[in-house]
């Protein structure tokens, strides 16, 4: 079993929709879980992090955590053409010295 | 200010042989990470540096990988004798705080292909 996973995608949304990516982790002693977006060919911009269970709201995008469930979810609202990318959920190791990460959910918005 | 740069971007290399790739930091960045991609997969971590303590090198994938980083600026990542699994993007990343809870600011990557 992966330590993060996410479903691989495409994941196709209209434009002005929601956009949810889901993500789950094995580790339940990890603490800190992030949401990367990478353009292809670039490198990877942090979007959020998120530590406490809940919402976590900036702008556009929420990230929910839910411990118990062992879930990290990233709900995009409104959708752009420019927020078609591919989106990376990592956990920090219940250590602290190690991160892992899934493997991407690749996120396509269609106009 | 300059980002975080890293150096060659693109090494093309026979199995067996070493290398070394570097990464230049934000400066004033007191942590430094390593990881590196393969083509269409997620980032695997590998190292991380944080102020002047000895780095956790239980990431790192063998024996043949190291890093040091120098004055606490510059860090080098040495591969020796490539394998051809060795053949990724090695990405490098800053931030201004330790822990992986501050912004990680990444450099461009170095391409590695092990021929």
């Amino acid at each position: 079993q992966k330590e993060v996973e996410q479903n691989s995608g495409p994941l196709s949304v209209p434009e002005g929709a929601i956009a949810s990516l889901n993500c789950t982790y094995s580790d339940r002693g990890s603490q800190s879980f992030f949401w990367y977006r990478q353009y292809s060919g670039k490198s990877p911009e942090l979007i959020m992090f998120i530590y406490s269970n809940g919402d976590k709201e900036d702008g556009r995008f929420t990230a929910q955590l839910n411990k118990a469930s062992q879930y990290v979810s990233l709900l995009i609202r409104d959708s752009q053409p420019s927020d078609s990318a591919t989106y990376l959920c990592a956990a920090l190791y219940s250590s602290a010295s190690k991160i892992i990460f899934g493997s991407g959910t690749r996120l396509s918005i269609r106009p | 200010g300059a980002g975080v740069s890293q150096s060659p971007s693109n090494k093309v290399t026979e199995k067996g042989k070493d290398v070394e790739l570097r990464c230049d930091p934000i400066s004033g960045h007191t942590a430094l990470y390593w990881y590196r991609q393969s083509l269409g997969q997620g980032l695997e971590f590998l190292i991380y540096f944080q102020g002047n303590s000895a780095p956790d090198k239980s990431g790192l994938p063998s024996d043949r990988f190291s890093a040091e980083r120098t004055g606490g600026s510059v860090s080098t990542l040495t591969i020796q004798r490539t394998q051809q699994e060795d053949s990724a993007v090695y990405l490098c990343a800053s931030s201004l705080a330790e822990g992986f809870t501050d912004t990680q600011y990444f450099g461009p990557g170095t391409r590695l292909t092990v021929l």
